[in-house]
């Protein structure tokens, strides 16, 4: 399975936009990229998807480089709320193998 | 929204007691999950179910087993439960009828086995 790869952890201010970058260079051509955030106490929950274009939705947004090696999650304007464990994992288009590391760990400071 | 619920907050079992753990959800989905999470592992996958009474292994079934009688409800069985069992159970569902469909998870169960 393709892995990806994402600092231990980052430090935002509140209100600031964050970039959470995500290293995945043996991504194949039928792998999406998914974004998921793990807030305490409870199970991870859906940010993100693409394949090879740039992503909105209103939560985030997801940048995608143009050889698929690498994508940014990008939070336009932190909040408190925010802070949380995000893990980038890749999923082939036909499966559903979805692998996850141990992700970024976000803190937000007020 | 679809809702995953899973039947306990908290568990605290003894060495060699078979446990249940339940995983319900509302959105007719094909595909559940179940997870274990440990401290700096992530999410490794036990066990999933593409449809009823269909199960297939993960990375580490060891230990477990699952049932899959209804379409709405994926049970995770630990036949003797042991110490290294103790972990934060996370169960998932996808929808296959749409390709590469995101995952959805109930908010878990931390099981301490003593």
């Amino acid at each position: 399975d393709a892995k990806t790869t994402q600092p231990n952890s980052m430090e935002s201010n509140e209100e600031e936009p964050v970039h959470l970058p995500c290293n995945h260079s043996t991504i194949s051509g039928t792998d999406y990229i998914h974004w998921y955030r793990q807030l305490p106490s409870q199970g991870p929950e859906y940010v993100i998807h693409g394949l090879t274009s740039n992503v909105n939705n209103r939560m985030a947004s997801l940048a995608i480089a143009e050889d698929r090696k690498s994508s940014t999650l990008i939070l336009h304007r932190a909040t408190l709320r925010d802070a949380a464990v995000y893990y980038c994992i890749l999923s082939p288009d036909y499966g559903q193998n979805f692998v996850f590391g141990p992700g970024t760990r976000l803190s937000v400071l007020p | 929204d679809v809702k995953v619920t899973q039947s306990s907050r908290y568990l605290v079992k003894r060495t060699g007691e078979k446990v249940f753990l339940e995983c319900v959800q509302d959105m007719d989905h094909e595909n559940m999950f179940w997870y274990r999470q440990d401290p700096g592992l992530g999410l490794r996958l036990i066990y999933f179910s593409y449809d009823v009474k269909m199960k297939e292994k993960g990375d580490i079934p060891e230990g477990y087993s699952v049932s899959r009688e209804k379409k709405e409800r994926f049970s995770l069985i630990l036949e003797s439960a042991s110490t290294n069992q103790t972990s934060m159970y996370l169960c998932a569902t996808t929808d296959s009828r749409s390709t590469n469909e995101k995952l959805f998870f109930g908010s878990g169960t931390q099981l301490s086995v003593l």
